[in-house]
């Protein structure tokens, strides 16, 4: 059972390039959510999806698009990446509105 | 707005003794999750705390929690090198998509 599963785990980019971020998840879960982690700061919410066809903003969305392409998967595109968003990103999901949240071991993202 | 604040946000202490981190958070909540992090690693769970006066243990780490006073206290005994890590502390709504609100975290160092 992989459980939530990201990658690419590093990856630096130049300013103004773009990429996306891959979650994909195998438990079968409602909801699914992105974080950025920065030193001193927690975890910060992105954006998240209660439920397939659904997204929604969070916290610091600015500079950020996301997919929910299907139940499983939930991605994160930075369209034009600026150093601002150097940060560790993390996935998760949850059965919709429970308490068992499960945390992708993240990927470390450098923009130069 | 959900505020979680996390104190300390940085401790060192000696092994054998005994600490508490409070996490005080700013609106009605029944549920208070903890995790640890380790240096480069994603967030393991801990505790997940689901009602007023809830208290679990695992080892040297005891966490509580008091919906009326919004406060949870993680607290350490006898402190082994062991636990050295990042301690951070969640809420999120039941009944709600949201995903979790954290605090910034405390980093805890204990020596020998």
């Amino acid at each position: 059972n992989a459980g939530v599963t990201q990658t690419p785990k590093f990856q630096v980019l130049k300013t103004g390039q773009s990429m996306t971020l891959q979650c994909a998840q195998d438990m079968n879960h409602n909801s699914m959510y992105w974080y950025r982690q920065d030193p001193g700061m927690g975890l910060r919410l992105i954006y998240y999806s209660a439920s397939e066809g659904t997204t929604d903003k969070g916290e610091v969305p600015n500079g950020y698009n996301v997919s929910r392409l299907n139940k499983r998967e939930f991605s994160l595109r930075l369209e034009s990446a600026a150093p601002s968003q150097t940060s560790v990103y993390f996935c998760a999901s949850n059965v919709h509105r429970g308490y068992g949240y499960t945390f992708g071991s993240g990927t470390r993202l450098t923009v130069v | 707005e959900l505020k979680v604040e996390q104190n300390p946000l940085f401790l060192s202490m000696q092994e054998g003794k005994n600490y508490t981190i409070y996490c005080n958070y700013s609106t009605t909540s029944d549920r208070l999750y903890w995790y640890r992090q380790d240096p480069g690693k994603s967030l393991e769970s801990l505790f997940v705390l689901l009602s007023n006066g809830a208290v679990k243990q695992e080892g040297r780490l005891m966490a509580s929690l008091d919906t009326k006073a919004r406060l949870s206290t993680l607290h350490i005994t006898a402190a082994v090198h062991d636990l050295s890590a990042t301690y951070f502390c969640a809420v999120d709504i039941k009944d709600s998509a949201d995903g979790l609100t954290f605090g910034k975290g405390t980093h805890l160092i204990i020596q020998p």
